[in-house]
């Protein structure tokens, strides 16, 4: 079946550093790709997304590319801040071509920006 | 607004006992879906409706009963609560269509003691 593998954490890294999440995917054709943060105590609130290969999603300042060659979906930011301390996950829909099956999720990556 | 509100947000209870939570959704989305995050953080499906019909049962023992009186909301019961139950429970919804995106409440921490 579908699967996302992204690195896990925890990742720590300074205020103004830049961050690079990994996350790869298996999947039957080219599913939509999403990218959730979660902040602590709350839900899961959708980042970004890309619809179609060499999409880039954007949002907050971070991006993500979706590499059908690589079959990747790496986020990225230029400079993080402390308030993007979070848990992120890279996710795909189970159904690839659609449908009421809900989302797959990478294991999450912890995120720690120390000031 | 709240697009997806699920109550309540913190759950403690004994083993055996019966618990409910609800979720609503105001977003006019024709699917919903209960998901369970374990300790470590790693989310799994376990429920999906799509127009108050149960689509995906994910392998969840039988005392979880999910209820859809209409689209708008997913009501998850649990019977003879287990220790290893305790987790938060994350309500969500879409609109099918290929490949839209899934909105989350805020979740229900459910501690089994």
């Amino acid at each position: 079946g579908d699967s996302v593998t992204q690195m896990e954490g925890p990742v720590t890294l300074s205020e103004e550093a830049f961050l690079t999440i990994n996350c790869t995917y298996t999947a039957t054709g080219y599913p939509s790709l999403f990218w959730y943060v979660q902040y602590p105590g709350e839900g899961l609130q959708l980042l970004l997304k890309a619809t179609k290969a060499d999409d880039k999603g954007s949002n907050k300042g971070f991006e993500a590319t979706y590499r059908k060659e690589t079959t990747s979906f790496h986020l990225e930011k230029g400079s993080v801040q402390v308030s993007d301390s979070a848990v992120y996950f890279c996710a795909l829909p189970r159904d690839s071509g659609g449908g009421a099956d809900g989302l797959t999720f990478g294991k999450g990556t912890h995120l720690i920006i120390q000031p | 607004d709240t697009a997806v509100s699920q109550t309540p947000k913190y759950l403690v209870t004994q083993m055996g006992n019966d618990k409910s939570i609800k979720c609503e959704q105001n977003l006019g989305h024709d699917t919903m879906y209960w998901y369970k995050q374990d300790s470590k953080k790693f989310l799994k499906i376990m429920f999906s409706y799509n127009n108050k019909e149960l689509i995906i049962n994910e392998t969840v023992p039988n005392r979880f009963s999910p209820k859809s009186p209409d689209k708008a909301h997913l009501n998850l019961h649990i019977n003879s609560l287990e220790l290893g139950d305790s987790a938060v429970y994350f309500c969500a919804s879409s609109q099918t269509s290929g490949g839209t995106e899934a909105f989350f409440g805020q979740g229900t921490r459910l501690t089994v003691v």
